[in-house]
């Protein structure tokens, strides 16, 4: 069984450039959440995609979007990007609705380095 | 709004030591409790949750109790192995369909 898969696993950009990260939810799942990990820190929530539709956001700016397909993979875009862009960026699956006692399930990230 | 504060590592301990990580917890309500663990070049994984006041979650050795008196959800393991080595995190999950509230992370090291 599938867990969650992300890519790219690494990937290199400049300041200024747009970034796009894939996401294929785990086997069953229709919810998808992206969440930014700096160096040395907790994951900080940006969205949650689910009917193809943003449900929630974080407190992450426009440059931040994202988009769920029919098959509930889902796409994180950053545009714009900045030196403090850096971070491993993680999406997590769910079913949905996510009740308070559903559980996460994580991908092994997408690691973004911007130079 | 929610937070949660764990104790501040690198914690480096001997194999079979006791192994405590402290977390507490700011939330409104009945929020449901998680601790998740992140080895080297990983993602996330579940270690064990609690949904409910006085709850105890367990999973492979590790155990923590949901202390709603104290907003706590400390996490202890009786004999840690060097494969215990890895970053763990508290979180918080307030309602359904929310977004997860972590922790800062501690980070542990098992040494032989």
């Amino acid at each position: 069984d599938a867990g969650v898969t992300q890519s790219p696993t690494h990937l290199i950009k400049t300041r200024g450039q747009q970034v796009t990260l894939r996401c294929s939810p785990k086997s069953g799942h229709d919810t998808v959440s992206w969440y930014q990990q700096a160096l040395g820190q907790g994951p900080q929530f940006i969205f949650q995609y689910y009917e193809e539709e943003e449900r929630q956001r974080g407190n992450f700016p426009d440059r931040f979007s994202g988009h769920q397909f029919p098959n509930y993979s889902s796409e994180l875009n950053v545009n714009a990007l900045l030196l403090g862009d850096s971070a491993l960026y993680l999406c997590a699956s769910s079913l949905a609705p996510v009740a308070r006692t559903n559980v996460l399930t994580f991908g092994a990230g997408s690691r973004l380095t911007v130079l | 709004g929610n937070s949660v504060t764990q104790m501040e590592g690198p914690v480096t301990l001997s194999e079979e030591a006791f192994l405590t990580i402290n977390c507490t917890y700011t939330a409104t309500g009945y929020p449901s409790l998680f601790w998740y663990v992140q080895y080297p070049g990983e993602g996330l994984q579940l270690l064990l949750k609690a949904t409910k006041a006085d709850d105890k979650g367990s999973n492979k050795g590790f155990e923590a109790t949901y202390r709603k008196e104290t907003t706590s959800f400390h996490l202890e393991k009786g004999s840690v192995q060097v494969s215990d080595s890895a970053v763990y995190f508290c979180a918080l999950i307030k309602a359904a369909g929310n977004k997860l509230t972590f922790g800062g992370g501690t980070r542990v090291l098992v040494k032989p």
